[in-house]
């Protein structure tokens, strides 16, 4: 049982390149999310996900995009990576009833340079 | 928009000390309501959570929180803390408007030191 996987842990971007988060769970979840993590700021939510083929954007979209193609993956792609989006992102599941509330990753630290 | 607050940003006490942490959240209706633990370097736990019933609840390693409905708060206590406590402390709402109900809203989180 392996819960919510994310990868890479680390990733360093010139300004300008592209690349994919990954973010996967074996728990069966329907909502999965995906929140950014920045000093002071707390979690903020990016894109989330209520089940296979549905998205919608959070409180900051911008510069990043989402799909839902099965129920167990929830990638995050950056278009151009920015230096504004050096972060922590992490990615969260939960049931429908989000009785147990959500499960997060293990996070992947980004920096744009 | 809906809002989470969290009144301390850090907090520094030391060992045996009595712990509370303040929450409020900005809408009246329907909530649910957690609190998560981030421990340094760790992703975020779930410490405890209130979805309906006894407004007093008891999460992991000694935590307690009370629903006040008519204060939109949720505060986060622990009678004695322990050094192992250190870490930042999330609040978290889940709103139930119709709109967004997947998704939970952030507090910016506080800080606990405690010293040894």
């Amino acid at each position: 049982n392996a819960g919510v996987t994310q990868t890479p842990k680390f990733q360093v971007l010139k300004t300008g390149q592209s690349m994919t988060l990954q973010c996967a769970q074996d728990m069966n979840h329907e909502y999965m999310s995906w929140y950014r993590q920045d000093p002071g700021m707390g979690l903020r939510l990016i894109h989330y996900s209520v089940g296979a083929g549905i998205t919608d954007q959070g409180e900051v979209p911008n510069g990043y995009n989402v799909s839902r193609s099965t129920t167990e993956d929830f990638p995050l792609r950056l278009l151009s990576a920015a230096p504004s989006q050096t972060s922590v992102y992490f990615c969260a599941s939960s049931y429908r009833s989000m009785n147990y509330g959500y499960t997060f990753g293990s996070g992947t630290r980004l920096t744009v340079v | 928009a809906q809002s989470v607050s969290q009144h301390n940003h850090h907090v520094i006490l030391s060992e045996a000390a009595s712990l509370e942490l303040g929450c409020n959240y900005s809408y009246g209706g329907t909530v649910n309501l957690f609190w998560y633990v981030q421990y340094p370097g760790q992703h975020l736990q779930l410490l405890l959570k209130y979805f309906s019933g006894d407004p007093l609840v008891k999460g992991i390693k000694g935590f307690e929180a009370e629903f006040i409905k008519s204060k939109f708060s949720f505060n986060l206590r622990k009678p004695s803390v322990q050094w192992s406590d250190t870490a930042e402390y999330f609040c978290a709402v889940k709103y139930y408007d119709g709109g967004s109900q997947g998704n939970l809203i952030f507090g910016k989180g506080t800080k606990l030191s405690v010293k040894p």
